[in-house]
């Protein structure tokens, strides 16, 4: 089993560009997460999925969207980056229907918006 | 509003020494504390979760507890490959998780 896979593993943005962060897990979970992580901060949660076809904004959700393709995946779309946005993404996936309940994050991107 | 805060913010152990890491916390209606490992450039792994006042749990080299203000981690005998960045987080009744900002463990051979 991969777990919970992310893509890309790093990537380095101009200001106003856009990108997908992309995520996959294969344990079956109902509910999908993402986080950012930075220095003095600690993890805090930008959007989830609590079942396929739902969404809900987090803590931070503020220049960000997301789409629950499917029930594997989801992803986080920024439109138009700003270098606030610098940080590092984790997507995480849970058994549950609910916004919490014990996660299984994956590897993480690293984003460096100039 | 939750809050969580973990201490100390770093611990610089021997090979050997046993110690424990702090989580405090302040939420109503605690439904569950988790424990993470998070080791450079790589995501958070789970290790525990706690569910009620007096509840333990064992993995290894590390014993998790919980009281109805804070949890500890008691690591013995730590070994090297221990060192890493140990998360705490809790979750309310209807709510996400609420991560503290971590204890960055260093065990030296």
């Amino acid at each position: 089993n991969a777990g919970v896979t992310q893509t890309p593993k790093f990537q380095v943005l101009k200001t106003g560009q856009s990108m997908t962060l992309q995520c996959a897990q294969d344990m079956n979970h109902n509910s999908m997460y993402w986080y950012r992580q930075d220095p003095g901060m600690g993890l805090r949660l930008i959007y989830y999925s609590a079942s396929e076809g739902t969404t809900d904004k987090g803590e931070v959700p503020n220049g960000y969207n997301v789409s629950r393709l499917n029930k594997r995946e989801f992803s986080l779309r920024l439109e138009s980056a700003a270098p606030s946005q610098t940080s590092v993404y984790f997507c995480a996936s849970s058994p549950g229907t609910g916004a919490g309940g014990t996660q299984y994050f994956g590897p993480g991107t690293r984003l460096l918006v100039l | 509003e939750d809050q969580v805060t973990q201490s100390p913010e770093a611990l610089r152990l021997q090979e050997g020494e046993s110690s424990s890491l702090n989580c405090s916390y302040t939420v109503s209606g605690l439904r569950g504390l988790f424990w993470y490992r998070q080791d450079p450039g790589k995501g958070p792994e789970f290790l525990f979760t706690l569910y009620s006042a007096g509840e333990e749990k064992e993995k290894e080299r590390l014993k998790a507890t919980l009281t109805k203000k804070e949890s500890f981690l008691h690591i013995t005998a730590p070994k090297p490959e221990d060192s890493a960045t140990y998360l705490c987080a809790v979750q309310t009744s209807g709510s996400r998780l609420t991560f503290g900002e971590g204890t960055q463990l260093t065990v030296n051979p």
